[in-house]
């Protein structure tokens, strides 16, 4: 079974079109995140959820809006896509504990291309 | 703030030797988490080990240890009899102890493999 699963795992889109990205997470976890790997590898956080309660917002354009209709899914909306959306973003999740390392389980990943 | 910084954008490595991948961070913190995951051509982020500060004895899971310095903020990787799967992206990341779970992630290292 999967752990943290990302629908669609490919995204091709027109600018200024809006599309979704979904996770779900089976791992009964209570914290979610959404990242951002650009063309260099390098990862940035976007958003956590911790029991469908926003607790990261990093500094994303406001195009981008998370929803956690309950705490094994985290969905991310993207509003009027731009060329620098491109991109791969990673749904995460783990179990949140003060004094615990809370590893942090991947999803696959959504490759998104803006044209 | 804390940074992580991995200062080898690429390595490379006969197979069958060892190599060894350097990770540095900075925090004013005592009590944290650090953790290197890999990421190969397929994408997915997978954790390969992880280390409590409090814990002086250095992790290891098989063919991968790290050599864990908490006064020179050090903690690198060694991949020893490395193998072909073992080519991939790697990524330190460090965890506060009682953060919002959030991790901090250095720019990664490509690791190549040579047959």
């Amino acid at each position: 079974d999967t752990a943290v699963s990302q629908t669609p795992k490919y995204l091709v889109t027109q600018m200024g079109n809006d599309k979704s990205i979904k996770c779900e997470q089976n791992l009964g976890h209570d914290t979610m995140y959404w990242y951002k790997q650009d063309s260099k590898k390098f990862l940035k956080i976007m958003f956590s959820y911790n029991n469908k309660e926003l607790i990261i917002n990093e500094t994303v354009p406001n195009r981008f809006s998370p929803k956690s209709p309950d705490k094994a899914h985290l969905n991310l909306h993207i509003n009027s896509l731009e060329l620098g959306d491109s991109a791969v973003y990673f749904c995460a999740s783990s179990q949140a504990r003060a004094y615990t390392d809370n590893e942090q389980f991947f999803g696959p990943g959504t490759r998104l291309t803006v044209l | 703030a804390q940074t992580v910084t991995q200062s080898q954008p690429e390595m490379s490595v006969q197979e069958a030797e060892t190599v060894t991948l350097s990770c540095t961070y900075d925090t004013s913190e005592s009590d944290y988490y650090l953790f290197w995951y890999k990421q190969p051509p397929s994408r997915q982020m997978i954790l390969v080990i992880r280390q409590e500060a409090y814990k002086q004895q250095n992790a290891t899971e098989n063919r991968f240890s790290v050599n864990f310095q908490k006064a020179a903020k050090s903690f690198s990787l060694k991949i020893s009899d490395s193998q072909l799967g073992d080519a991939a992206m790697y990524f330190c990341a460090y965890r506060s102890g009682d953060s919002n779970y959030q991790l901090i992630w250095g720019a990664g290292t490509k690791l190549i493999i040579k047959p």
